[in-house]
């Protein structure tokens, strides 16, 4: 079993501004065909869950260039850069190298 | 486009059985794993059960013993049966198509609550 952590449960960012929201593994991500099974979604009422970036660096089709992931290992961060009102979401992580678990969520508010 | 379409929730009383359905449409239902995936009332996201194209299955613990998940490739719909339901059950549930075990969740349907109690 792997433990997703996002130390904050909120964030408060101005538009314009740019945010990042860390998500860290009990364990690494790190499978041996050298991938990090890390994916990060954003979720905002009502409408459907979407998957914004996978492998821990890859966009998904149509996903603006603004949501950048990275980091590696047991450490990854979703950026978003130049954040728009339409940002204000709730965003998790997922770990798909074991039995799938998310992270407890991160709360992107207005300032 | 890809869509996912969940039914059948409801309240049910503890003990009891649902079965839940998402209609899939868009793609080639049959060449993907699936999903299901619960958020309890205000609570973050729990993943609880995967089917593969051929219908291997796994399942979160908490609920291997009680729930079922599976697929007819003819209807393009995924079920999840619930059964022994606990008031904890109570959430909302969504499909999400997959691809291999490991791959992320690339879309996801709009969800069913299930709301156990007496």
């Amino acid at each position: 079993q792997i433990t997703l952590t996002q130390q904050a449960e909120s964030l408060w960012v101005s538009p314009g501004e740019k945010v990042s929201i860390t998500c860290r593994a009990s364990q690494s991500l790190l499978y041996t065909d050298g991938k990090h099974y890390l994916s990060w979604y954003q979720q905002r009422p009502g409408q459907t869950t979407k998957a914004l970036i996978y492998h821990a660096s890859i966009r998904t089709d149509g996903v603006p260039t603004r949501f950048i992931g990275s980091g590696s290992g047991t450490e990854f961060t979703l950026s978003i850069e130049d954040v728009q009102p339409e940002d204000i979401a709730l965003y998790y992580c997922l770990q798909t190298l074991k039995k799938p678990s998310f992270g407890g969520g991160t709360k992107l508010e207005l300032k | 486009a890809v869509q996912l379409v969940e039914s059948g929730g409801g309240l049910v009383q503890p003990g009891k059985s649902l079965k839940l359905s998402c209609s899939a449409s868009g793609f080639t239902f049959s060449s993907y794993g699936m999903h299901w995936i619960r958020q309890a009332p205000g609570k973050g996201l729990d993943w609880v059960a995967y089917i593969s194209s051929s219908s291997g299955t796994v399942y979160a613990d908490a609920v291997k013993e009680r729930f079922t998940i599976s697929r007819d490739n003819a209807k393009n719909t995924l079920y999840l049966q619930l059964n022994s339901l606990k008031s904890e059950d109570t959430a909302i549930y969504y499909c999400a198509r997959g691809y291999n075990w490991g791959d992320w969740f690339a879309y996801w349907g709009q969800g069913t609550l299930v709301t156990v109690s007496s």
